[in-house]
């Protein structure tokens, strides 16, 4: 299975709010609610910020938001702040081969 | 505290072998997987393969299978990865993950280790 398609970048201002989509198919995003969203800094590990679809861990700011529609999972930043600049990347449970697919990353240019 | 601590940096030549250290605390070791993810330099994240934390059960992504080797030893909370026959594209940051589920399958990675940085340079 391929990689999860993300696009390779976005970018806002301080305030506004931006969607970041990752398409899969029908045996990933669209078969399982196992769908999670990671934020990476440069130099630092990934960080949880969404799982199960729509759900935040303890600890995240409300700013960020999940959804799924079909075979596209999309993460919502509103308020956007100059810290959230980062990478982003999806993953979804696949139940096959492999278990667990990424995207292909996203980087989020706050300007 | 959840912790995943992993092994330093480590440089190695063309052909040799390695074996990457990722040791859980501040939770109960053996009620949690822990998964695999590999970072090749200026890239995406990819899912390596997972393991129960008694290292008697491995599920490996088909583009990693044969090429590593994952094990774990609950007494130590300890998980291991072996890279084998190492090239140069074998260069990257290796994670840890501990994997978190509701349900009986499925889930997310809730703590990540530090990463362990893999250089392979003749």
């Amino acid at each position: 299975q391929s990689a999860l398609t993300q696009p390779a970048s976005v970018s806002g201002s301080p305030g506004q709010s931006i969607t970041i989509s990752c398409t899969g198919s029908s045996r990933d995003i669209n078969s399982y609610h196992y769908v999670s969203w990671y934020q990476q800094h440069p130099g630092k590990a990934p960080k949880l910020l969404i799982y199960e679809v729509s759900s935040r861990p303890s600890g995240v700011s409300s700013r960020f938001s999940g959804s799924r529609s079909g075979n596209t999972a999309s993460l919502t930043i509103s308020g956007l702040q100059t810290e959230d600049e980062a990478d982003y990347y999806c993953s979804s449970y696949t139940g096959g081969s492999p278990l667990w697919l990424f995207g292909g990353g996203t980087k989020l240019t706050v300007l | 505290e959840v912790l995943l601590e992993q092994s330093g940096t480590e440089v190695r030549k063309p052909g040799e072998s390695l074996k990457i250290s990722c040791k859980g605390s501040g939770y109960t070791f053996g009620s949690y997987w822990i998964v695999w993810v590999r970072q090749m330099p200026g890239k995406g994240l990819e899912w390596m393969g997972i393991i129960h934390p008694s290292g008697s059960i491995t599920r490996y992504s088909p583009s990693f299978e044969g090429q590593v080797t994952m094990s774990a030893v609950g007494s130590l909370s300890t998980a291991y990865l072996q890279l084998n026959s190492l090239e140069a594209s074998d260069t990257a940051i290796y994670y840890c993950a501990r994997r978190v589920y509701s349900g009986d399958r499925g889930g997310e990675f809730d703590y990540w280790g530090q990463g362990t940085l893999v250089a392979v340079s003749s």
